[in-house]
């Protein structure tokens, strides 16, 4: 199993542009979640999916949109990238069985920088 | 709403110190706890976790944590630590039906 895997690893945006992060997972999970990480403020969630067709907002949505069409895939659009949205960029996922309270695996994650 | 403190942003130690990291959380209620670590450019992974029963709780590489429900701490414990336990370590909440809450994050250097 390959687990979590994200692409790009790197990417720089001008601001205005737009870009589809993607994540996918290997290991049948229901739940996915995507998360930004900025320097001494953890993870802050972005947008999270119980199963596919379901998405919902976590604590920083602003900006972005996800989608979930299949089990497998859950990619993070930024419509218009801005300055403050820079950041290291991580996708996770857990399986049903715990909910939001079971083990989260996380991908490698994605560095963006919009400049 | 949930909410996650971790007390020390740095924590720098010598090879065979001793660690403590400090992580209490605010929620009245049943709550599940876990501990993550992102080593130097790699992704989080499971330290270790609470959901019920022995609130000493044992994870990889020698790691514990206590969960103490009166002072709603789950501190994170290590007898000796090696270089290679360098990384950050993130403690994380969840209760109910709702998200994981994260913690700032302690980053832990660890001298040779």
């Amino acid at each position: 199993n390959a687990g979590v895997t994200q692409t790009p690893k790197f990417r720089i945006l001008k601001i205005g542009q737009s870009m589809t992060l993607q994540c996918t997972q290997d290991m049948n999970h229901n739940y996915m979640y995507w998360y930004r990480q900025d320097p001494g403020m953890g993870l802050k969630l972005i947008y999270y999916s119980v199963g596919a067709g379901i998405t919902d907002k976590g604590e920083v949505p602003n900006g972005y949109n996800v989608s979930r069409s299949t089990t497998e895939d859950f990619p993070l659009r930024l419509e218009l990238a801005a300055p403050s949205q820079t950041s290291v960029y991580f996708c996770a996922s857990s399986s049903l069985a715990g909910g939001h309270g079971d083990t989260q695996y996380f991908g490698p994650g994605t560095r963006l920088t919009v400049l | 709403a949930q909410s996650v403190s971790q007390h020390n942003h740095h924590v720098i130690l010598s090879e065979a110190a001793s660690l403590e990291l400090g992580c209490n959380y605010s929620y009245g209620g049943t709550v599940n706890l876990f501990w993550y670590v992102q080593y130097p450019g790699q992704h989080l992974q499971l330290l270790l976790k609470y959901f019920s029963g022995d609130p000493l709780v044992k994870g990889i590489k020698g790691f514990e944590a206590e969960f103490i429900k009166s002072k709603f701490s789950f501190n994170l414990r290590k007898p000796s630590v090696q270089w290679s336990d360098t990384a950050e370590y993130f403690c994380a909440v969840n209760a109910g039906y709702s998200t994981l809450t994260f913690g700032k994050g302690t980053m832990l250097l660890v001298s040779p």
